[in-house]
């Protein structure tokens, strides 16, 4: 089955500063990849999400890579705010199966 | 539109009992999956069911089941519960289940004493 792996699973910004989360994968065939974002007590929510036939998508202030040849995809997150503290999870997915990571958690430090 | 609704919110069982927990997806969506999320283990897939049939399996043991009804709506299952059963069961639901975006319910924390 498919593996994720994400680091760091503690991160710590500066108000202002950019965050980066980097997570890989082991099954080539995963083709969609998705980021959540769960604040404390809540429900996980998208916040940006790749497929495998694109290298790059950019949201606002948020950003996600993808680099299919190493199996990996990252987060960038610039202008951190304190509403932007919570876990974030990265997710690899063969068709109809989910596989996350551990998640990341990030603090914003006003 | 209404979100993705699990029920009971909250339930403490003993260990050897059973618990049904349920889940109803956002109206028109066909895919459910159940996730259980532990500290430190992330979300980790249990199963997913697709008009009414399971397409995928996660590693649970046996004692982990689930279906879906004709309305979409999933039932998980475990029995003879375990101390380390413990965790918050998360549900999912999206239109087709195949890389599209997965909805979330607020999960159903359950605790085994």
């Amino acid at each position: 089955g498919e593996n994720v792996e994400q680091h760091p699973s503690t991160l710590s910004v500066q108000e202002g500063d950019s965050a980066v989360i980097k997570c890989t994968y082991s099954d080539s065939a995963s083709n969609y990849f998705p980021w959540y974002k769960q604040e404390l007590g809540k429900r996980p929510q998208l916040i940006i999400d790749i497929r495998s036939n694109v290298g790059e998508k950019k949201d606002q202030r948020i950003a996600v890579t993808l680099n299919k040849t190493a199996k990996h995809f990252s987060l960038h997150i610039t202008e951190t705010q304190p509403e932007d503290s919570a876990v974030y999870f990265c997710a690899a997915s063969r068709p109809s199966n989910l596989f996350f990571g551990t998640g990341t958690r990030l603090t914003v430090i006003p | 539109k209404a979100g993705v609704t699990q029920t009971p919110r909250y339930l403490i069982k003993t260990r050897g009992q059973q618990v049904t927990l349920s889940c109803s997806p956002i109206s028109g969506h066909r895919s459910v999956s159940w996730y259980q999320q532990t500290p430190g283990q992330g979300l980790q897939f249990l199963f997913e069911y697709f008009s009414e049939t399971q397409r995928n399996k996660g590693n649970f043991p046996g004692r982990f089941s689930g279906r879906q009804f004709s309305n979409s709506r999933s039932e998980m299952n475990v029995s003879t519960l375990e101390l380390g059963d413990s965790a918050l069961y998360l549900c999912a639901s999206s239109l087709q289940g195949e890389n599209t975006e997965a909805f979330f319910g607020q999960g159903t924390r359950l605790t085994v004493v």
